[in-house]
């Protein structure tokens, strides 16, 4: 079955740009109709969607963090990955993978995300 | 952005319990509403897509209702595992938004 790893540096400092990679394990992750997302959350607190890519390449991302956030697609090493920009304390949290999967009824289609990574903490610090 | 907010924010029940959730999206977002559970130090779990789809493997106590903007998630039984934080989330357009999360502690 498909299985989703985080890597990347655990800590990172203040201003810098926050890079994760998520490695996609037991299926392409360039077909079938999926997106790839990112969604992170502080400790203790609740889940927020940062962004996804779809398997064609386009991306969706949060307005709160779009000028910052860049996802994208490496369909050779099976891997998406995240860059953070200019980061500050408040992007200090775990960071998930997931699969965000379609299922299709007749006309209609809805998304669910089926298949999440572990998480990997990432501190923002000096 | 669509905001999304559930009811309670916390929970204490027995084990047997019938135990109900709900989720109130700020516009209506057909059935584009899903369901997850997270225990700490975990990644949240897909339960229920399309407002009531039980997802492949979760158990069938777990059931979901609702379109437009009212939803529930039921846990008919409450089993020892089911102790966990419950996350809804709209998949209707993006931003996708979660709930703030209803905590299911033991009485």
């Amino acid at each position: 079955q498909v299985q989703l790893q985080e890597s990347g540096p655990g800590l990172v400092k203040p201003s810098q740009t926050l890079s994760l990679t998520c490695t996609v394990s037991g299926g392409s992750i360039s077909s079938g109709s999926f997106y790839w997302s990112w969604i992170r959350q502080p400790a203790g607190k609740g889940l927020e969607w940062i962004g996804r890519i779809y398997t064609s390449g386009s991306t969706n991302y949060n307005p709160s963090l779009k000028s910052r956030v860049t996802i994208s697609l490496d369909t050779s090493k099976n891997q998406f990955s995240l860059k953070l920009s200019s980061v500050t304390a408040a992007d200090t949290a775990v960071y998930y993978c997931a699969r965000d999967l379609r299922y299709s009824y007749g006309d209609y289609y809805y998304y669910g995300m089926d298949v999440w990574g572990q998480g990997t903490t990432v501190t923002v610090s000096s | 952005d669509i905001q999304m907010t559930q009811s309670p924010s916390s929970l204490s029940a027995s084990v047997g319990d019938r135990v109900t959730i709900t989720c109130r999206a700020s516009q209506s977002i057909s059935s584009h509403l899903n369901w997850y559970q997270q225990k700490a130090g975990k990644a949240p779990k897909l339960l229920i897509y399309a407002a009531s789809s039980l997802q492949s493997g979760v158990p069938s106590r777990f059931s979901g209702s609702g379109s437009g903007t009212d939803f529930t998630l039921t846990i008919s039984s409450l089993q020892p595992e089911d102790f966990a934080t419950y996350y809804c989330q709209h998949s209707y357009t993006t931003p996708i938004t979660f709930g703030q999360g209803t905590r299911l502690e033991i009485k």
